[in-house]
């Protein structure tokens, strides 16, 4: 089954405890996302990769590293979690970074930094 | 800077009754628009796109909607509403003329009683 996996679906942190959410995806897809989804905002993309070793900032990049050594593994590292990063976070693909591709979004990982 | 508004947080609709949820953009080139469905606990779903073509655009679930390019709308719309399609939208722009990023909106709440 194509699909965008995410682990763990929840998790819960303190405040500077390194953390790392995965994401992996079977489509051979080109273009991976991460987005984070707060109440009102929306979804708002954190990083994305055009490809294997190609990545660059979204719109909310501070506190967040990623990186793409496969082409399907895109994983999200929060070296210092803070509260203010307590959120549902999604990771999306899609075939590539052309305007007509939809992109297909894991199940979730809800975050809480306390 | 390209934007996307979705007026109303929550529609309330009988069942069988007609859908719509609203969906305006701001681009600076020609817009690829695209709505999302998201269930509880899930990750978002993709409904339709809009392209280029023809101005109604037919998805999934019985959805489509009308690109007005006038009056910079997307609206979705279903004939007839199912307490399934109880869930979260979300509208969304991708303007090629800003590198394709994805924006989304903040959605809005669908609420289908019986």
């Amino acid at each position: 089954e194509a699909q965008v996996t995410q682990n763990p679906r929840y998790l819960i942190t303190v405040t500077g405890k390194k953390l790392t959410v995965t994401c992996s995806q079977n489509m051979n897809h080109e273009y991976m996302s991460w987005y984070r989804q707060d109440p009102g905002l929306g979804l708002r993309q954190i990083y994305y990769s055009m490809n294997v070793e190609v990545t660059d900032k979204g719109d909310v990049p501070e506190g967040y590293k990623v990186s793409r050594k496969e082409k399907r593994n895109f994983p999200l590292i929060l070296e210092s979690p803070s509260p203010n990063q307590t959120s549902l976070y999604f990771c999306a693909s899609s075939l590539s970074l052309g305007q007509s591709y939809e992109q297909y979004f894991g199940p979730g990982t809800r975050l809480t930094v306390t | 800077a390209q934007s996307v508004a979705q007026p109303e947080d929550q529609v309330n609709v009988a069942e069988g009754n007609p859908l719509t949820v609203k969906c305006t953009y701001s681009v600076s080139g020609n817009p690829y628009l695209f709505w999302y469905v998201q269930y509880p606990n899930r990750g978002l779903q993709f409904l339709l796109k809009y392209i280029t073509g023809d101005n109604l655009v037919k998805g999934s679930y019985g959805f489509e909607a009308e690109f007005n390019k006038s009056q910079t709308s997307f609206h979705l719309k279903k004939p007839s509403a199912l307490v399934s399609d109880s869930a979260l939208y979300f509208c969304a722009v991708r303007d090629a003329a800003a590198g394709n990023k994805l924006t989304f909106g903040g959605g809005t709440r669908v609420l289908v009683k019986p």
